[in-house]
């Protein structure tokens, strides 16, 4: 299947400053991109989402970036609150209804 | 109501078990999927149900056998596992098959095969 992986594996933030999560992407064929929120024993949330014939999409404090040239993909989130300790994943589909997940990023809000 | 419910939230069972996994959602969504996901790891799609119809088996072991009763439910049926199929197993809906529409996600069911 595609693969998508991540730069970091964790990453660690104090609280209220800013968060970047990164994510490469190896299909140039996928057509959409999700950002998902997993805290510990439950399911991922959805954050964000953004399709390929865009570079920029923003939520509530979460920007998506995406980059279709270097075939990568972050996740900004503004003013970090220790909420926003989870795992991150993003995820990409192309083809029919499959979604292929990323390795994930822990984030660490530090009060 | 848009809660993705799965029971039961923990299960263990032996190798030689048969055993069930449910899930429901009453959003009106027409498809709906299992993922397996392992500790530190992404979840991985197992199937796809569109219209009550299985769709896509991501080459699944046999041991894992899927159900769609109705449009609200989605079984796991589970025979023989291998203690390495001790996970977390997501089920997941969306409005559509379309992959361009978010999939609401359970909480899932923490699998421990002893």
């Amino acid at each position: 299947g595609e693969s998508v992986g991540l730069h970091l594996p964790t990453l660690s933030v104090q609280e209220g400053d800013n968060s970047i999560i990164n994510c490469a992407y190896s299909n140039s064929a996928s057509d959409y991109f999700i950002w998902y929120k997993q805290e510990s024993g439950k399911g991922p949330q959805f954050i964000i989402d953004i399709r390929s014939n865009m570079d920029k999409r923003q939520g509530q404090r979460v920007t998506v970036l995406l980059n279709k040239t270097v075939k990568h993909l972050s996740l900004q989130i503004a003013a970090t609150q220790p909420g926003d300790s989870a795992a991150y994943f993003c995820a990409e589909t192309g083809n029919f209804n499959k979604f292929y997940f990323g390795s994930g990023t822990k984030l660490n809000v530090k009060p | 109501d848009t809660e993705v419910t799965q029971t039961p939230k923990h299960l263990v069972m032996g190798m030689t078990n048969k055993k069930s996994l449910k899930c429901e959602q009453h959003m009106g969504h027409r498809a709906m999927y299992w993922y397996k996901q392992k500790a530190k790891k992404p979840p991985e799609l197992m199937f796809v149900y569109s219209y009550e119809k299985l769709s896509i088996n991501e080459s699944v072991p046999s041991r894992f056998s899927p159900e769609c009763p109705n449009s609200s439910l989605l079984n796991l049926h589970l025979h023989a596992l291998q203690p390495e199929d001790s996970a977390l197993y997501l089920c997941a809906s969306s409005n559509s098959a379309s992959p361009t529409y978010e999939q609401y996600f359970g909480p899932g069911t923490r699998l421990t095969v002893t």
